[in-house]
């Protein structure tokens, strides 16, 4: 089974703070990873998928990067809005466990 | 637009079953990988379960393979989930997704519906 690793697993941050948070696979997921941002009470969002492609509708302040087994998400000038969990998710394993990192919350500083 | 909603959530007994359901819309149902994910109060998200687009393969997690059914009713744009054997453990809010294509991701899930299992 592939693991997922985030870190850290919370974070504060300020509004127009630039920062990044970082998922490790146990095995190489090529580009297969995805991140989602989920609100309180709220489903989950997705924002990036194959690493670094944006999904329709994000803000271009959210950016993916990483291969192989290590990813970052990086939002470039935080919004009040941003405040939120983030997760990642690997799409690569056979059978198909779309396996989740345990999320980093991003708190208000 | 796309839409999922699902229901059927609510409290009930360990060892008892429960079937959730997610009805779609605004998308050719017919089309689309289906997934179930699960959150556990104040905890991340779990991925449950996989049903290809024609109900031909299905996935488990190792945590409700043997207990735990997905199916779907291409005819009626609905997903169903049939949990039996319920564990405490299974206590969750329910999700249901659309898998978005190639590459694999989420791009569209319901609002979820809450599941408790409690003596």
């Amino acid at each position: 089974d592939i693991q997922m690793t985030q870190s850290p697993s919370s974070l504060s941050a300020s509004v127009g703070d630039r920062v990044t948070i970082t998922c490790r696979a146990s095995q190489s997921i090529s580009n297969y990873l995805n991140w989602y941002q989920q609100k309180p009470g709220k489903a989950p969002k997705l924002l990036i998928y194959a690493a670094s492609s944006l999904q329709s509708g994000v803000p271009s302040r959210f950016r993916g990067s990483g291969s192989g087994t290590d990813f970052t998400l990086t939002i470039s000038s935080l919004q009040p809005e941003d405040f939120a969990t983030y997760y990642c998710q690997q799409s690569y394993s056979t059978p198909p466990e779309r396996t989740f990192g345990q999320g980093t919350k991003l708190e208000i500083k | 637009q796309v839409q999922l909603v699902e229901s059927g959530g609510g409290v009930v007994q360990p060892g008892r079953s429960l079937r959730l359901s997610c009805a779609a819309s605004g998308f050719t149902f017919s089309s689309y990988g289906m997934h179930w994910v699960r959150q556990a109060p104040g905890k991340g998200l779990e991925w449950v379960a996989l049903i290809w687009y024609d109900g031909t393969n299905k996935y488990y997690a190792d945590s409700v393979k043997g207990r735990f059914t997905i199916s779907r009713d291409n005819s009626k744009n609905t997903l169903f989930l049939q949990m039996n054997s319920l564990r405490v453990e299974d206590t969750a809010v329910y999700y249901c997704a659309r898998e978005g294509g190639v590459p694999i991701f989420f791009d569209y899930w319901g609002q979820g519906t809450l599941v408790t299992v409690s003596s």
